[in-house]
């Protein structure tokens, strides 16, 4: 079974700062997802992605499949990102047919 | 309306009681799936299904059952509640690769 660590397990940021999060993996996969859970419970998809970076607006995805590693970026961060960002993999490593391990996740918070 | 929409949204039941949570979908996703949230120990799969005919079991899925009923709908059953299995529960979609994951806005379940 893939087994995920991710850091910071908390992270505390001022409004306009540049946030990362790190993902790191056991077995060799083909594509990462992260998750965002918002106070009130609800989960997500922000991307899946199997190689170089991603972008959607202020939030960036990386991921290294040598390194068995992924980072997420935000970039002048706001206090309506405040939430849990969870990174998950394929369970059995190899290709992404759905069933996924977790990330324990990281509790973000941006102060004003 | 939602694409995946759980209900209900919460449920306080007794030790003892059989609850069903049910999930249903406008995705057109083959693949459906069931975790449950605990604090401190991230997601985990409880069951899963790829179509209507083929129903897996997950890592903690003593104690649980599920019926798919139709490609639209997946329903998870707990026979006896009992008080550790108090948690956040939710239902996912995705496609055959893995993509277009989305969850449910969860059910919080409660045993006493």
């Amino acid at each position: 079974k893939n087994e995920v660590e991710q850091s910071p397990q908390n992270l505390t940021a001022q409004e306009g700062e540049f946030i990362t999060i790190n993902c790191s993996y056991s077995v060799g996969i083909s594509a990462l997802h992260w998750l965002q859970q918002h106070p009130g419970g609800g989960i997500v998809s922000l991307f899946m992605l199997s190689s170089g970076k991603k972008k959607h607006g202020r939030l960036i995805a990386t991921i290294n499949i040598q390194e068995k590693h992924s980072s997420l970026h935000i970039t002048a961060s706001h206090p309506r990102d405040s939430a849990v960002y969870i990174c998950a993999v394929p369970n059995a490593g190899g290709t992404s047919y759905g069933k996924l391990t977790f990330g324990q996740g990281t509790i973000l918070t941006v102060h004003p | 309306d939602a694409d995946v929409t759980q209900t209900p949204r919460n449920r306080i039941t007794k030790t003892g009681k059989r609850i069903m949570l049910e999930c249903s979908q406008t995705k057109g996703h083959d693949r459906m799936y069931w975790y449950r949230q605990d604090p401190g120990l991230g997601l985990r799969l409880i069951y899963y299904s790829f179509d209507v005919k083929d129903i897996n079991k997950g890592e903690i899925s003593d104690g649980y059952s599920v019926s798919r009923q139709a490609q639209a709908k997946f329903s998870l059953s707990l026979e006896s509640a009992i008080p550790n299995q108090t948690a956040l529960y939710f239902c996912a979609t995705s496609d055959f690769a893995g993509s277009g994951y989305t969850f449910g806005s969860g059910t919080r379940l409660t045993v006493v």
